[in-house]
């Protein structure tokens, strides 16, 4: 298995709504990311974990609440969202510290 | 702080022009260089990479030299296709020393390919 995934691929809810989005690799990788990418920007990092544990939140507002619950598994629950807050969301794993990343598809997030 | 400039796009050319797409970073200590590309609607694929001052990336007839001394990192192709339409980000990382690495992108550049 050499890929990333993520479900779900597209996600509407409101304002008062509370989501889970998830994203798997069995690739035996140990570093795991969250992005968020608005139309035509780039990624932009918001969290990083690194051997379960997070290593770098990125002034990331609470209403995004990181979990990773064993090493092939990361999901990124949601709360309280506002709008701007809709946007691709990526999730990426890399082998270690020196290892390129390898991004998942993406969940494309709405929030009316 | 660290950076990444792109050259702006979109970028519109013919199958079978040269490509270049030109990228310059500003980064104290010494990154590892990156190309991404992204089609419509998927994430982001690696598209090539390098570690070192003049290591040349390759992959799929694309290719990007490391130079410290310009601190650039242009991606070239020498005869683009329909299918290279995408969107091509360049990007240094770093290693966090809390563990994992983190990418510090450029804009991004839309290239569309005609026949």
């Amino acid at each position: 298995d050499t890929e990333v995934t993520q479900t779900p691929k597209h996600l509407v809810m409101g304002m008062t709504n509370k989501k889970s989005l998830k994203c798997e690799q069995h690739m035996g990788h140990r570093a795991m990311y969250w992005y968020k990418q608005k139309a035509k920007k780039p990624p932009e990092l918001m969290f990083v974990y690194s051997y379960e544990k997070l290593s770098i939140n990125e002034s990331v507002p609470s209403r995004f609440s990181p979990e990773c619950p064993n090493s092939s598994l990361l999901n990124l629950h949601l709360h309280a969202l506002q709008p701007e807050d809709s946007a691709l969301y990526l999730c990426a794993s890399s082998r270690g510290q020196s290892n390129e990343q390898f991004f998942g598809p993406g969940t494309r997030l709405t929030v009316l | 702080g660290d950076s990444v400039t792109q050259m702006e796009g979109p970028v519109t050319l013919s199958e079978e022009a040269f490509l270049t797409i030109n990228c310059t970073y500003t980064a104290t200590g010494y990154p590892s260089l990156f190309w991404y590309v992204q089609y419509p609607g998927e994430g982001l694929q690696l598209l090539l990479k390098a570690t070192k001052a003049d290591d040349k990336g390759s992959n799929k007839g694309f290719e990007a030299t490391y130079r410290k001394e310009t601190t650039s990192f242009h991606l070239e192709k020498g005869s683009v296709q329909v299918s290279d339409s995408a969107v091509y980000f360049c990007a240094l990382r770093f290693i966090l020393t809390g563990g994992g690495n983190k990418l510090t992108f450029g804009t991004g550049t839309q290239l569309k390919v005609e026949l």
